[in-house]
């Protein structure tokens, strides 16, 4: 079984339109995030919620908006994609706790057009 | 703020050579250090980590030794495999903070 699943794996789309990535864990974990990987491999934080409050948010444009309907699934829309969003968007969860690890989903390749 | 540097990549080797991937961190008080490692197509995993001053992170015969002196935490492995290909991370969390900041990653690439 997947411990970190998300959906689409990879997803086309045009300037302007708005778009979801859906993310799902089965550890039972307390803590989920979004981080956003650019073409260089560069890994950033965006968001994090722990039991479906927001306790991590970087500064990422208001068009980026993160749902947690429960502790199992942390949600990413983005209204009005821009050019710039094309990335590879990451979803993970851990433990709290000390020195948690971080267990990644295989990620979602996004390309604006 | 906190913050990795890593070796810029990419690395390029043959296999059974000695692997070393440089990491320095900035941060105040004691983070934990950890390396993660993403094979191509995959998300992150966690390959080591150490928590404390002179810990020595170790697994799949890569291994990594926290020196508080010199604030590194080295990737090293003395016998490479093709298997080994992928981009490496260098990653520090904070005493007491949640957020897990990444270095920018290093490509390794073994060749037969």
């Amino acid at each position: 079984d997947t411990a970190v699943s998300q959906t689409p794996k990879y997803l086309v789309t045009q300037m302007g339109n708005d778009k979801s990535i859906k993310c799902e864990q089965n550890l039972g974990h307390d803590t989920m995030y979004w981080y956003k990987q650019d073409s260089k491999k560069f890994l950033k934080i965006m968001f994090s919620y722990n039991n479906k409050e927001l306790i991590i948010n970087e500064t990422v444009p208001n068009r980026f908006s993160p749902k947690s309907p429960d502790k199992a699934h942390l949600n990413l829309h983005i209204n009005s994609l821009e050019l710039g969003d094309s990335a590879v968007y990451f979803c993970a969860s851990s433990q709290p706790g000390t020195n948690e690890k971080l267990f990644f989903g295989s990620g979602t390749q996004l390309s604006v057009l | 703020g906190n913050s990795v540097t890593q070796m810029e990549g990419p690395v390029t080797l043959s296999e059974e050579a000695f692997l070393t991937i440089n990491c320095t961190y900035t941060a105040t008080g004691y983070p934990s250090l950890f390396w993660y490692v993403q094979y191509p197509g995959e998300g992150l995993q966690l390959l080591l980590k150490a928590t404390k001053a002179d810990d020595k992170g170790s697994n799949k015969g890569f291994e990594a030794t926290y020196r508080k002196e010199t604030t590194s935490f080295h990737l090293e492995k003395g016998s490479v495999q093709v298997s080994d290909s992928a981009v490496y991370f260098c990653a520090l969390r904070g005493q007491g903070a949640q957020k897990l900041v990444f270095g920018q990653g290093t490509r390794l690439t073994i060749n037969p």
